[in-house]
């Protein structure tokens, strides 16, 4: 089956800043590839998404990258703000399946 | 308004006392699935089912059933819960499958003592 790894597992930033998560995939029939974001306390989120026929994809201060190639994808938050910091997990999905990383726990620090 | 509901949302039970948690959804959903939280760990799946009557292992099975004899319910069963159970439980759905966006329910937090 799918087996999704995600780094870094904590990321503190300033204010401001930009961050960056990085998942990799190891199923190369995943064709979708969607970020979740899970405040304290609270259900996961979608906040964006990828398809394999896309190279990149942005909303607002959310970028996702995704390589095919290298099995590799990419959540890219500039300007952060206090209100990013919570918990950020990265997926994949095959025809019949999701399966998540571990999660990163994004801290921004005014 | 489409959603995904869990019940108990908090539970604090013994250890070997049999417990279920339900799920339910409003979406028509064919694809449901459990997924335990723990620090660290991020969400790990217990059991997934693509249609009705037809569920699979996830990563996490072990002490866990499952049952899908209706569309929109999925329940979780622990016939023999133990303290290693304790644990922050998601109910998910979406349409189809893979390849598709999947709502949470909103969690259900159990402790096993």
């Amino acid at each position: 089956g799918e087996n999704v790894e995600q780094h870094p597992s904590t990321l503190s930033v300033q204010e401001g800043d930009s961050a960056v998560i990085k998942c990799t995939y190891s199923d190369s029939a995943s064709n979708y590839f969607p970020w979740y974001k899970q405040e304290l306390g609270k259900r996961p989120q979608l906040i964006i998404d990828i398809r394999s026929n896309v190279g990149e994809k942005k909303d607002q201060r959310i970028a996702v990258t995704l390589n095919k190639t290298a099995k590799h994808f990419s959540l890219h938050i500039t300007e952060t703000q206090p209100e990013d910091s919570a918990v950020y997990f990265c997926a994949a999905s095959p025809a019949y399946d999701m399966r998540f990383g571990a999660g990163t726990r994004l801290t921004v620090k005014p | 308004e489409a959603q995904v509901t869990q019940n108990p949302r908090y539970l604090i039970t013994v250890t070997g006392k049999k417990l279920t948690v339900t799920c339910s959804q409003n979406m028509n959903h064919e694809y449901m699935s459990w997924y335990r939280q723990d620090p660290g760990l991020g969400l790990r799946q217990i059991y997934y089912s693509m249609n009705v009557e037809v569920t699979d292992k996830g990563d996490v099975p072990e002490g866990y059933k499952v049952s899908r004899k209706e569309k929109r319910n999925f329940p979780l069963i622990l016939e023999s819960p133990s303290p290693n159970q304790t644990s922050l439980y998601f109910c998910a759905s979406s349409s189809r499958g893979g390849g598709n966006t999947i709502y949470f329910g909103e969690g259900s937090w159990l402790t096993v003592v």
